[in-house]
């Protein structure tokens, strides 16, 4: 079936730097969005991309459907962002079920 | 705005008995979804309904699992004799177009 391959499953950053989280599908999607869990459990819903990029704050999203990636950049991070982030991708079928990558979980420290 | 609303927020169950749970919507949102978080599994697509009507129930195990959308302000997921693989975080989303907002979970312990 479809997949999400979301990469790295973990990741330690220093306050103040940056990196990159991506996210592969084995087929073509139509969509994407990410999500980042806080500390309270939820589910928050960062970006949906249908292509392009989208930038907010200190997150800048990118979506390549042809090129079946989509990433998600964090720079200056902060301790805040700790949590576990998400991609999740639709289909082509028409449904709008969505497609979870595994989480990347993301450490910020001092 | 509350937000997605879900109840409990945990609810244990002894195997065999059966579970309800509830989902309110952001009010004005079109689409309700149900999905299902476990370690091994992760999140899982269980089924969705837009206008009330369900329009995709393919993530939904064959037995035991149903839910409904009797009205616009609250759909339920309704477990029968549960089992302790139905051990999870079942976590409800609404959306008005394509975004997707989540509740914060009911945690399922079936013992």
């Amino acid at each position: 079936g479809d997949q999400v391959e979301q990469s790295p499953s973990a990741l330690s950053l220093h306050e103040g730097t940056g990196s990159a989280l991506r996210c592969n599908f084995t087929t073509t999607m139509r969509a994407v969005q990410w999500f980042r869990k806080n500390s309270r459990g939820s589910l928050i819903n960062l970006f949906y991309l249908a292509s392009g990029t989208k930038e907010n704050g200190r997150l800048k999203s990118a979506f390549d459907s042809k090129e079946r990636y989509s990433t998600l950049h964090i720079r200056d991070a902060q301790l805040e962002d700790s949590g576990t982030y998400f991609c999740a991708a639709e289909n082509q079928g028409g449904s709008a079920k969505l497609i979870f990558g595994e989480g990347t979980k993301l450490t910020v420290s001092s | 705005n509350a937000g997605v609303i879900q109840t409990p927020r945990h609810k244990v169950t002894g195997k065999g008995q059966e579970a309800t749970l509830w989902c309110e919507p952001i009010s004005g949102h079109s689409a309700v979804f149900w999905y299902r978080q476990t370690i091994v599994q992760g999140l899982e697509f269980l089924t969705y309904f837009r206008n009330q009507a369900p329009i995709d129930d393919s993530g939904m195990p064959k037995e035991r699992f149903s839910a409904q959308m009797p009205n616009q302000s609250h759909s339920t997921l309704k477990i029968q004799s549960t089992q302790p693989q139905d051990s999870a975080v079942y976590l409800c989303a609404s959306s008005p177009n394509e975004r997707l907002f989540f509740g914060h979970g009911t945690k399922l312990s079936v013992l």
